[in-house]
């Protein structure tokens, strides 16, 4: 099984702030990696998908990039609706998918 | 536009058998362009797959579930199922189902997701 390791676990960002999230997996899954936005309470919103391509109607602010084994996920300028918990999600052997332990970004 | 929608028991006793369904609106559960998902989230943790099925029956499960879970659909209904067996309090948590884009995938869009405590 594809292991899928995001780091940081959390991070504490202001409004305005380049955020940076990683995601590597155990071994190469080419681009076939997915980002979620999660808020408190709320069902997971797909963002990116296929490592870089934006989902319809997400903010160009939200970016993805990688290939292979590392990828991240990139907030160009932190808004007050972005904090919440990403999470990355592999499907290399589709339609088995692997999720990563999520990464929480917290105000500063 | 497409929505899906799980109903099921919130409380399950340990042991027994949790069931949920996932009823879809807005389109056909029988498109050749998708699978159909469950994914679940302990109290406070991250996601974990459970399964896909197709909706020809085709499954894939979670190696950590798959002697306890159980996916069907059913098109007449355009609706899917899930079936936790023996179900303990490590199986509380909310359960979403959602759409999969095949070939090479992601979830889209998602149930609202219920909560589904194991307790006696």
């Amino acid at each position: 099984d594809i292991q899928m390791t995001q780091s940081p676990s959390s991070v504490s960002a202001s409004v305005g702030d380049r955020v940076t999230i990683t995601c590597r997996a155990s071994r190469g899954i080419s681009n076939w990696l997915a980002w979620y936005q999660q808020k408190p309470g709320k069902a997971p919103r797909l963002l990116i998908y296929a490592a870089s391509s934006l989902q319809s109607g997400v903010p160009s602010r939200f970016s993805g990039s990688g290939s292979g084994t590392d990828f991240t996920l990139t907030i160009s300028s932190l808004q007050p609706e972005d904090f919440a918990t990403y999470y990355c999600q592999e499907a290399n052997n589709s339609p088995q998918v692997t999720f990563g332990g999520g990464t929480k970004v917290e105000t500063k | 536009q497409l929505q899906l929608q799980e109903s099921g028991p919130g409380l399950v006793k340990p042991s027994e058998t949790l069931s949920l369904t996932c009823s879809v609106s807005g389109g056909s559960i029988s498109s050749s362009n998708y699978y159909w998902g469950w994914i679940r989230q302990p109290p406070g943790k991250g996601l974990e797959w459970i399964g896909n099925i197709y909706y020809s029956g085709s499954t894939y499960y979670n190696a950590s579930l798959k002697s306890r879970v159980t996916i069907s659909v059913d098109t007449s209904k355009n609706q899917f199922s899930l079936k936790l067996s023996s179900v303990t309090a490590a199986d509380t948590a909310v359960y979403y189902c959602a759409r999969y884009h095949i070939p090479r995938g992601w979830f889209d869009p998602w149930g609202q997701g219920t909560l589904v405590t194991v307790s006696s």
